[in-house]
């Protein structure tokens, strides 16, 4: 199984609203990520964790919140957006980081949309 | 932040041309990769060349790299519309995660 699932495909939500990003992969991956992408624009990197801990925070707000449960499991938390979070969140996922042959999979995506 | 700078931003080619993409990127790494992208879709691997390497190819892809120049560049080899995508460079260095570059928007017509 060489997949990354992301789930939901699609979300709206409401500023005020408290959702949560899902992704999972079974490659027995020690290393996920997730990156913002806006349309246009390259993919933005977010967190990374690696062996089930937070490894880089490339200073997002804290409205958004990432938790790893476990190796094959990576989530999102979302809480008070912006309209301008609005983006395409993806996740990926590698063997390790930083081993210099670092090919990473990727989810299909989230579109998320607030209002 | 961003590593590459892709050029050009958009190629129009048609079915059976090739299609040549260029990336440059401002520090040392340990290797480049390249990705595709459809059209609102995840990335897909393409090829990953290491900084001790000059060429790879995969298929009807050839990648280049030349570290001199800091720059790097792919090649597709008689472009098919199933091409037609959004490419990406992305750059490890050591002690950070991929750093993608803007992209390059191919657009294969048959």
């Amino acid at each position: 199984d060489t997949e990354v699932t992301q789930t939901p495909k699609h979300l709206v939500m409401g500023m005020t609203n408290k959702k949560s990003l899902k992704c999972e992969q079974h490659m027995g991956h020690r290393a996920m990520y997730w990156y913002k992408q806006k349309a246009k624009k390259p993919p933005e990197l977010m967190f990374v964790y690696s062996y089930e801990k937070l490894s880089i925070n490339e200073s997002v707000p804290s409205r958004f919140s990432p938790e790893c449960p476990n190796s094959s499991l990576l989530n999102l938390h979302l809480h008070a957006l912006q309209p301008e979070d609005s983006a395409l969140y993806l996740c990926a996922s590698s063997q390790v980081i930083l081993a210099g042959n670092n090919e990473q999979f990727f989810g299909p995506g989230t579109r998320l949309t607030v209002l | 932040s961003q590593q590459g700078e892709e050029d050009p931003q958009a190629l129009s080619i048609q079915e059976g041309e090739n299609a040549t993409m260029n990336c440059s990127y401002k520090t040392s790494i340990n290797n480049l990769q390249w990705y595709r992208q459809n059209s609102g879709r995840g990335l897909v691997h393409l090829i990953l060349i290491r900084s001790n390497e000059r060429e790879k190819h995969s298929g009807r892809l050839r990648v280049t790299l030349d570290t001199s120049k800091k720059s790097s560049s792919l090649l597709i080899t008689a472009s098919r519309a199933a091409d037609t995508a959004s490419y990406f460079c992305a750059t490890e260095q050591a002690g950070t995660a991929l750093i993608f570059g803007k992209g390059t928007t191919l657009s294969v017509s048959s």
